[in-house]
This record gives structure tokens, sequence and C-alpha cells, in this order.
């Protein structure tokens, strides 16, 4: 079954609203959550890394003001796209790491569609 | 600047015969290989993995070789079966458990029936 979900799988926004996505790991705890993005026919671009109760780390070329990411608790990670636009449209995924099992893994999500109107 | 590269962005392969997708890499400090497989609309889900001090690792119908001096990895899917139909991508880090995977662009294999 899945190991990392995300919510919503689907979203339709207006231009200049915020969307909230979120992250979980369904049975263990993530030391770690990443969030990429990927846009059609590309390979996933990583956005940031956050670690459980500390600030994200932005990639070079992501604004942190914009993507917006929580890390509160070792089970869930939220992104919030904050005054979005239509060149926001794409699929977000996340991924957890953490120790699953007895091993260091890292899961993925099943990712967002975000469509920005 | 893509570290990790996939130059083929698809493949076709009859039912039953071998998949052989292929990934180069250009950063020598990367020692942890990935394959990941992803259907539409869904996140990559984790096939196969292999460090710098092996140059092979086979579970099941998924073998991944590595030649570090040249920089290669393979994925070779034999039997192929209608469900590997996906696209597949390699990844790589730094080192084991490093913050950052670094994906290639993805190879879309096709197993015909």
């Amino acid at each position: 079954g899945a190991v990392v979900s995300q919510h919503p799988s689907r979203v339709i926004c207006k231009s200049g609203t915020s969307v909230k996505i979120e992250c979980r790991s369904l049975d263990f705890q993530a030391t770690t959550m990443f969030w990429y993005r990927q846009f059609p026919k590309q390979s996933l671009m990583l956005m940031a890394t956050s670690n459980e109760g500390s600030k994200a780390t932005y990639e070079q070329g992501v604004e942190k003001d914009k993507f917006l990411i929580n890390h509160a608790s070792l089970t869930l990670s939220t992104l919030t796209v904050t005054s979005a636009h239509p060149e926001d449209s794409s699929f977000y995924i996340c991924s957890a790491r953490g120790v699953r099992g007895g091993n260091y893994e890292q899961y993925f999500g099943p990712g967002t569609r975000l469509t920005v109107t | 600047d893509q570290q990790v590269k996939q130059n083929s962005p698809s493949l076709s392969v009859q039912e039953g015969r071998i998949s052989i997708l292929n990934c180069d890499y250009t950063n020598s400090m990367f020692d942890y290989f990935l394959w990941y497989k992803k259907y539409p609309a869904e996140g990559p889900t984790f096939l196969i993995s292999i460090s710098s001090i092996k140059d092979k690792n086979e579970d099941g119908r998924f073998t991944v070789f590595l030649n570090k001096s040249a920089k290669h990895l393979s994925l070779h899917i034999v039997p192929s079966q209608p469900g590997d139909s996906a696209v597949y991508f390699c990844a790589a880090s730094a080192k084991t458990g490093a913050n950052n995977l670094f994906f290639g662009t993805g190879t879309r294999l096709t197993v015909i029936p």
C-alpha cells in the first residue's frame, strides 16, 4: 500500500489565489521531506528540502516566499503556492525519507496536479 | 546542467524480450544510484538501487549494472511484461542518504504484447 500520501491529487485554482498541498508519511517517521516539481516530458526537479522543525532549504531559483514549506511534524509537510500564476501549473511531488522496516529509505507521494487558470 | 542523462526518451520491446534502459552521469562524486518507475499522474516508485562498490545488483526480473569508469548504468528487465510499460527514471546521489537525488529525464518503455 501507499507509504506517502498527498492531498489533494488534483487542484484547479484561479490566478492570484493560494493553494496548500499536504504530504504525509503513513507508517514511518520522515526526518526529511523533499518537494519536487515536474514539467511535461521533463525530469523531476528538486525545489526544497525540509527537516522536521527547521526551515526548509530551497534550491537555487526557487522563490521561498512563493513556495512556503512547513514541516511541522515527522509525518506531515505542507507546500503552499502563494499568489499562484498560470506558470505555476505543474505536477508537484513530495518525497519522504526515514527509517522504515529497519532500512533508510526514500518514498515518493503520488503527486498533485496544479492547474492555475 | 543535467548531471544525469537518459538519452533515449522512448523504447519499445516485445513481450518476453529483454528491455535495456541506459543512463549516464557526469559527476564522479555520485556513489549511489537508483531506478524508479513512474506511471502517468503518479509519483515515482522505487525499483532497484546500486552503490558504487558494486557493479551489479539483481532483484527478480530487474538487474542494474554499473560501469564506474564509463559513468554509465543500465537497467535490464527480463522477461519484459506489458505491465512494465511506464516511464523509468534513473537517479544518483553523492552519498547514500544524501539530501538530493539527481534525476535523469526518463525513458518511456512500451512493452508490446
